[in-house]
């Protein structure tokens, strides 16, 4: 268990409405990423954190934000939910190893999110 | 288009077979993992291989590192149906990871 945990796990919602998904973690790692996973395009990497209140866009974070006030705490916001962001994101957490290219992901159970 | 193409797309073979999958890209990556993913659960780490040329095994998998750090290889022997999943790629850059396209594996009994 890495210790982590997303929530909600499954969520459907109208086109046009808000929606955050949250990603904590119990073990204090500094790195945490939020991924989309589509068919055909493995996961794709939407913002990540190398600390609170740092921040960086991934290959795909438009109409996408986040927030980290706090350590454990790594918010997903949608701000207007399209039909395009029905997806499964997962969170993860970077472990391991001083360098911080070669650290392994662990990764939490996954959100599912439908904009219908 | 994305960074690290991965071929087969899909891959369905009988118990016993050989496999392999490939991870490509134009660009070089300082290391580079493979994660296998299960139906509703999230991705875990098979391996890291950091070094142009390196080649490491894991009992029936062997990963492969390309000498010019773009490219890498798994190689599945006598695949079992306990092999069956999404095989992932990742490559790192700076503190990102970026995936690759993903290869599902289907071995059947």
């Amino acid at each position: 268990d890495a210790g982590i945990t997303q929530s909600p796990r499954h969520k459907v919602t109208e086109t046009g409405t808000p929606v955050t998904l949250r990603c904590h973690q119990t073990e204090n790692h500094r790195y945490m990423y939020w991924y989309r996973q589509d068919p055909g395009h493995g996961l794709r990497l939407i913002h990540y954190s190398y600390g609170v209140k740092d921040t960086d866009k991934g290959e795909v974070s438009d109409g996408y934000s986040v927030s980290r006030s706090k350590t454990e705490d790594f918010l997903l916001t949608l701000e207007s939910a399209t039909s395009s962001q029905t997806s499964v994101y997962f969170c993860a957490i970077k472990r391991g190893l001083a360098q911080a290219n070669t650290g392994e992901l662990f990764f939490g159970e996954g959100s599912r999110l439908t904009v219908l | 288009t994305q960074l690290l193409e991965q071929s087969p797309q899909f891959l369905s073979i009988q118990e016993g077979e050989n496999l392999t999958v490939y991870c490509n890209s134009s660009s070089v990556f300082s290391s580079l993992q493979w994660y296998r993913q299960e139906p509703g659960e999230g991705p875990v780490l098979l391996v890291t291989v950091v070094t142009g040329g390196e080649v490491k095994k894991l009992k029936r998998l062997t990963f492969q590192f390309g000498d010019a750090r773009k490219d890498s290889s798994l190689h599945i022997t006598a695949a079992q149906p306990g092999d069956t999943g999404l095989y992932l790629c990742a490559g790192a850059r700076a503190d990102k990871l970026i995936f690759g396209t993903g290869t599902r594996l289907q071995v059947f009994p």
